[in-house]
């Protein structure tokens, strides 16, 4: 069964800060993983999909890496803003058919001012 | 991307009951899909919804519980039946369209609260 884990499950950070966000996954064999945004009381942004022959996307100040054989991947933001805050979620799709989303928890970021 | 409403985007509904939750979509779509997030949990999927066929449920979801409808590419419904509290969560509708890289699109979520 596909277990994703994000670690750490809340980070606060002064403004202007690099960060990493973590993601996990037990089993290797995936079709894509995707990164989203969720606002409180909002719905999910998608940020950035990586296929799994890919090894990163990027858009803006959002980096995110792949590792399939290590069942891992992260979310690097650049130069943080207090408009960042938000919880982020990661996912990923296992091959095989299903289009089924496997959702860790999220890592709850606050930026301040 | 695809643009996702849904409708209501809250309700607070009393036990017994049943609510409908409406998804409407801004173009078709080839899938679309049901989550709940239940409190301090993860995104957990209900159903994939395909149009002209019946919905595929996932384990620990039950159609009798959850029917679903999908009249056409756009639109999708899901009914939360004989409601009780441990039924308090968001439910998400998402779709995906044909290509993309299975890259899926959330509406902004019906929040429920059952007392």
């Amino acid at each position: 069964k596909q277990e994703v884990t994000q670690i750490p499950a809340a980070l606060s950070v002064p403004e202007g800060e690099n960060l990493v966000l973590n993601c996990s996954f037990t089993d290797s064999a995936i079709y894509n993983l995707q990164w989203f945004r969720q606002d409180p009381g909002k719905g999910l942004t998608s940020l950035l999909l990586i296929q799994s022959s890919q090894r990163e996307q990027t858009s803006g100040r959002l980096n995110a890496s792949l590792d399939k054989s290590s069942g891992r991947s992260t979310l690097y933001i650049a130069a943080s803003q207090p408009g960042d805050s938000a919880t982020y979620l990661c996912a990923v799709i296992l091959q095989g058919g299903s289009e089924k989303l496997v959702f860790g928890k999220g890592t709850k970021l606050t930026v301040n001012p | 991307s695809a643009v996702i409403s849904q409708k209501p985007s809250r309700d607070i509904c009393q036990r017994g009951t049943s609510l409908t939750i409406q998804c409407q979509v801004d173009s078709q779509v080839t899938m679309m899909f049901w989550y709940r997030q239940q409190p301090g949990q993860s995104l957990t999927l209900i159903a994939t919804a395909n149009q002209g066929s019946e919905a595929t449920y996932e384990s620990g979801f039950v159609i009798d519980k959850f029917p679903i409808s999908r009249p056409n590419l756009t639109f999708s419904t899901l009914t939360v039946s004989n409601m009780s509290p441990e039924d308090s969560s968001i439910y998400l509708c998402s779709a995906r369209r044909a290509g993309g890289g299975y890259e899926q699109y959330f509406g902004p979520g019906t929040r429920l609260t059952v007392t």
